[in-house]
């Protein structure tokens, strides 16, 4: 079983459009969450971490359920440039050296 | 500054050679780490550090060796080259906060 799973997508959304991206991750000893974007054969970059209380930043939204074990991204008013990978990142239990990387949902925003 | 950078960005290497993947960064960060990115897979640690002359094992570290010398510096050796490591590398590095940097990668056939 995969440390953390994730649709692959494509999700194919209108500008303008809400979207919703989720994820589960199988060790409930993890205590650090992260969403990173990745554009086509660049490298990853952060989007935001994830708390416990949920957590805003302009467009996005993340989300954390603890009892489920799953994380989730709300990007609102789609824009073209959001057209990239999320990937959902987890740490190993408490080692906050080693991370779990999600293979990532693809998101294709349409004019 | 340049952040993390990576050499060489493309190489292509028979099966059974040896070769050094270079990553350097230049914001004294202290934690490091290789990964490797396969089509499905997401990234997964091969091997990481948390300062100069301090290394472990990540999840894929097999036919892989790293050393750090100096903070700056974190090569990734491939002591025989098999075609089950032709994949995309990224390196990383991070402070004590939890967000990494990639440099931008190198993609590497063994044929």
């Amino acid at each position: 079983r995969k440390e953390v799973e994730q649709d692959p997508g494509p999700f194919n959304v209108p500008e303008g459009a809400t979207v919703a991206f989720n994820c589960t991750y199988s060790n409930s000893a993890s205590q650090s969450f992260f969403w990173y974007r990745q554009d086509c054969r660049k490298e990853p970059k952060l989007l935001m971490s994830v708390y416990s209380s949920g957590n805003e930043d302009g467009r996005f939204t993340a989300q954390l359920n603890r009892a489920s074990q799953y994380i989730s991204l709300l990007i609102r008013d789609s824009k073209l440039s959001d057209s990239a990978t999320y990937l959902c990142v987890v740490t190993q239990g408490d080692n906050f050296n080693k991370f779990y990387f999600g293979s990532g949902t693809k998101l294709n925003v349409k004019p | 500054n340049a952040g993390v950078t990576q050499t060489p960005k493309f190489q292509v290497l028979k099966t059974g050679q040896s070769m050094t993947l270079q990553c350097a960064q230049d914001m004294n960060h202290e934690y490091m780490s290789w990964y490797r990115q396969d089509p499905g897979m997401g990234l997964r640690l091969i091997h990481y550090s948390v300062g100069a002359g301090i290394t472990d094992q990540g999840e894929v570290p097999n036919g892989y060796n790293v050393s750090r010398s100096t903070t700056e510096d974190f090569p990734l050796r491939l002591l025989s080259a098999a075609p089950s490591q032709t994949s995309v590398y990224f390196c990383a590095s991070r402070t004590t906060g939890h967000e990494q940097y990639f440099g931008p990668g190198t993609r590497l056939t063994v044929t």
